[in-house]
């Protein structure tokens, strides 16, 4: 199984970009990396997929470096709703295991 | 309706009782998984399906059972409930490796 290592917090201010970085070490040839985002007694909701350079979707953008080795989740122009949890999870094995977490927390 | 129903959603229980939670999906993934969330913390895996079949352990299973009826429903069950297993219950499904779908989760209180 892949471990992933992420901050625990971050802060931002709104309207700034946001960039969270996890890193998977023992990354597998087949893992894919995936962010989901969790509010408080809510299920975690996803975000992106990626498996290698860059992918952008209507909410973020997951950059991976070439050796995969981490990966980062940048989220354009914060606002206040985005105050959550942020998960990296790199697995295509058959246990899906999220580590603790980053807490985003977006100042006005 | 939700497409993976989860059930009850809050449950207040004595220790030493038998629980039951239920989770239902209808968007035809064949892959399940309940975990469970401590206040603060992350996610932890407790069992996982891929089929009807084929039932595995997580990280922390010890103290649950789960039991996979049919591919649209997978229990999970707390033979005797004990304090420290205070927590939200989450279900999840997936189609294959993909994105995981979660439940609204059941908050469960063991007194």
């Amino acid at each position: 199984l892949a471990k992933t290592t992420q901050p625990i917090s971050m802060d931002s201010y709104e309207g700034q970009e946001v960039n969270i970085t996890c890193s998977h070490n023992n990354i597998a040839t087949n893992d894919y990396i995936t962010w989901y985002q969790q509010f408080p007694s809510q299920g975690p909701r996803f975000i992106i997929q990626g498996y290698k350079t860059k992918v952008t979707n209507e909410v973020a953008s997951l950059f991976i470096p070439a050796d995969r080795k981490s990966s980062t989740l940048s989220l354009p122009r914060v606002s206040l709703s985005d105050t959550a949890v942020y998960y990296c999870l790199a697995s295509a094995s058959r246990q899906l295991t999220f580590g603790s977490g980053t807490q985003l927390t977006v100042l006005p | 309706d939700a497409d993976v129903t989860q059930t009850p959603r809050n449950r207040i229980t004595k220790t030493g009782k038998r629980i039951m939670l239920e989770c239902s999906q209808t968007k035809g993934h064949d892959r399940m998984y309940w975990y469970r969330q401590d206040p603060g913390l992350g996610l932890q895996l407790i069992y996982y399906s891929f089929d009807v079949k084929d039932i595995n352990k997580g990280e922390i299973s010890d103290g649950y059972s789960v039991s996979r009826q049919a591919q649209a429903k997978f229990s999970l069950s707390l033979e005797s409930a004990i304090p420290n297993q205070t927590a939200l219950y989450f279900c999840a499904t997936s189609f294959g490796p993909g994105e995981l779908f979660f439940g609204e989760g059941s908050r469960l209180t063991v007194l």
